[in-house]
């Protein structure tokens, strides 16, 4: 099963408004990384959060990470229409590469 | 160019057929890694390159499958006798030396097997 799932698979909101994704992972963790694919383009890294922090800004954007439960929230605050796209969230266990969850599909409503 | 470029953007032939796809990371960036994306699902890991060390080919599914890195630098991703459950996007990504470095990805290749 994946490291990471992100929760919801599709979340549909209004421009302006927040939208939270989350992800739980199974294993231990050195840091916790976001990243946001555009349709048929590649990924970009958004945010990387260590497992000995709890909270990180960037921009509009807010990261969260809870080790006891597992798991890492992502918030877009006053989201626009440019934010569309699918959002990852990737886990560095220090094994090797990244492991990535199955992204939460993001649509803007201008 | 000043990001991670890959070629061809699709691919489209026939099962049984071999195919190289190919991989030209940030200059500099000694870390390579080799993903594939199934129609909207997460990134699976195929293969990992660090520096001079042998790969991490932990993550191909066949042996089918093998990749390849010139000089530190181009890779080669190569299936051979292709089936039509390797239609995929194949994503590479590089990063400077791992670990905490942001993983910078090209735009992958849509491989399509008739």
């Amino acid at each position: 099963s994946q490291q990471g799932e992100e929760d919801p698979q599709a979340l549909s909101i209004q421009e302006g408004e927040n939208a939270t994704m989350n992800c739980s992972y199974k294993t231990s963790i050195n840091n916790l990384q976001w990243y946001r694919q555009n349709s048929g383009r590649g990924l970009v890294h958004l945010i990387l959060i260590r497992s000995n922090e709890r909270e990180k800004h960037s921009g509009r954007l807010r990261v969260t990470l809870d080790t006891s439960k597992k798991s890492s929230s992502l918030l877009i605050t006053a989201s626009r229409a440019a934010d569309t796209a699918s959002y990852f969230c990737a886990t560095d266990t220090g094994r090797r590469a990244l492991t990535f969850g199955s992204g939460t599909r993001l649509q803007v409503q201008p | 160019g000043a990001g991670v470029s890959q070629s061809p953007s699709n691919k489209v032939t026939e099962k049984g057929k071999d195919v190289e796809l190919r991989c030209d990371p940030i200059s500099g960036h000694t870390a390579l890694y080799w993903y594939r994306q199934s129609l909207g699902q997460g990134l699976e890991f195929l293969i990992y390159f660090q520096g001079n060390s042998a790969p991490d080919k932990s993550g191909l599914p066949s042996d089918r499958f093998s990749a390849e890195r010139t000089g530190g630098s181009v890779s080669t991703l190569t299936i051979q006798r292709t089936q039509q459950e390797d239609s995929a996007v194949y994503l590479c990504a590089s990063s400077r030396t791992g670990g905490e470095w942001p993983q910078h990805f090209g735009d992958g290749t849509r491989l399509s097997i008739l």
